[in-house]
């Protein structure tokens, strides 16, 4: 059972480039989730999503951009990288939002 | 605004010592309660959890943690410590739909 899957790991970017995170689980969970971990600092919220084509702001959304169009998947959109989004991202499914969610293993991001 | 404060941000055991980590959240109404951990180099995992009724839960590993109400608390404990419990400790607190407020974690390292 792969669980929430990832891609890329790692990823070097100049400012003012574009990508996609990818992130995909195949659990069947409604709910999932974008955070991301600054050194030093817990994880914060990006944008979440309820189920498919529901999208909603979390509490640090600005430069981001999501879609759900499938279950399975939740891509995290950056369209003008910038330094201050070097970080750690994580994506996290769940059940329901009083069940514990899972997480992918992360992405590391740098931004130069 | 709500908060997660984990005031441990580095510990440093030998094995075989006693844990305890603490956590404290500011928020007035109902809560459900995370302990996550993240060993080096992997993603979150949930370590326990705690929703409602008897608020001295149990999780893997042989960690517990115990919710107090009146203290705003939900403190992580181990009796006795390994090598192997080296990671990150993260407190969460849910205090409704899709607000999941992460503490800023607690790096534990286990001297053998």
């Amino acid at each position: 059972n792969a669980g929430v899957t990832q891609t890329p790991k790692f990823r070097i970017l100049k400012i003012g480039q574009s990508m996609t995170l990818q992130c995909t689980q195949d659990m069947n969970h409604n709910y999932m989730y974008w955070y991301r971990q600054d050194p030093g600092m817990g994880l914060k919220l990006i944008y979440y999503s309820v189920g498919a084509g529901i999208t909603d702001k979390g509490e640090v959304p600005n430069g981001y951009n999501v879609s759900r169009s499938t279950t399975e998947d939740f891509p995290l959109r950056l369209e003008l990288a910038a330094p201050s989004q070097t970080s750690v991202y994580f994506c996290a499914s769940a059940t329901h939002i009083n069940q514990p969610q899972h997480f992918g293993d992360g992405t590391r991001l740098s931004i130069l | 605004a709500q908060s997660v404060s984990q005031h441990n941000h580095h510990v440093i055991l030998s094995e075989a010592a006693s844990l305890e980590l603490g956590c404290n959240y500011s928020y007035g109404g109902t809560v459900n309660l995370f302990w996550y951990v993240q060993y080096p180099g992997q993603h979150l995992q949930l370590l326990l959890k705690y929703f409602s009724g008897d608020p001295l839960v149990k999780g893997i590993k042989g960690f517990e943690a115990e919710f107090i109400k009146s203290k705003f608390s939900f403190n992580l404990r181990k009796p006795s410590v390994q090598w192997s419990d080296t990671a990150e400790y993260f407190c969460a607190v849910q205090t409704g739909a899709n607000n999941l407020f992460f503490g800023t974690g607690t790096r534990l390292t286990v001297i053998p």
